[in-house]
């Protein structure tokens, strides 16, 4: 089936360390994004890439690193550096010159 | 402040009851996109409107987007539990590679 996938679904860390959240899209999308969603905030933009090997900043990068190697993947890390990191983190993925993202399931963080 | 303004928060119906839920922007609306989401899980695509005076509609669901672009609604008829859930407008901020802002969001509440 085509799709989007995040894993794992629940993570947890200690304060501290260094998480990379999994986004793997076998849609032939071009487009990736990433989001965080707090309660009562909506969601808000972490990174996105058009391209394979190119990224660039959304609202809220600070904290956060990604990478685009391949096509279908687009991981982000959650560093040491982002000071309020529990957060539902959601992937989506676009054609491009296309309008409409679609998500994957998902990924809640939990730092302890 | 938040670009686009959903309202109201929360919304508790009884079955069988329409409902609206508004979402408005200060600025001209490139795309305005509907976005269902069931508590901790990922966003699904509902409906996007792009043209002033647009409407849609799947099953019983509709969305409009009024004449300057700047106010969508989304009317549910005769509402049942399988519709309860958070309710996020996107809006497209046009040229800058299909970043979405969002919504904070509608807590849907349908009573049996």
């Amino acid at each position: 089936d085509g799709g989007i996938t995040q894993s794992p679904k629940y993570l947890f860390r200690k304060e501290g360390q260094n998480v990379t959240l999994s986004c793997e899209q076998n849609l032939n999308h071009d487009a990736m994004y990433w989001y965080r969603q707090d309660p009562g905030q909506g969601l808000r933009l972490i990174y996105y890439s058009q391209i394979v090997n190119d990224f660039q900043k959304g609202d809220i990068a600070e904290g956060y690193s990604v990478s685009r190697e391949k096509k279908e993947s687009f991981p982000l890390t959650v560093t040491s550096a982002q000071k309020n990191p529990t957060a539902f983190y959601l992937c989506a993925s676009r054609v491009a010159g296309a309008d409409t993202q679609y998500f994957g399931p998902g990924t809640r963080l939990t730092v302890l | 402040s938040q670009e686009l303004e959903q309202s109201p928060q929360s919304l508790i119906v009884q079955e069988g009851k329409n409902l609206t839920i508004n979402c408005t922007s200060s600025k001209t609306l490139y795309g305005l996109y509907w976005y269902k989401q069931k508590y901790g899980e990922g966003l699904i695509f509902l409906m996007m409107l792009q043209k002033g005076g647009e409407e849609k509609s799947h099953e019983k669901i509709t969305a409009k987007l009024d004449e300057k672009k700047q106010q969508s609604s989304l009317h549910i008829t005769a509402s049942q539990p399988s519709h309860a859930g958070i309710y996020l407008c996107g809006a497209d901020r046009g040229n800058q590679g299909g970043k979405l802002i969002f919504g904070q969001g509608t807590e849907l509440s349908v009573k049996p």
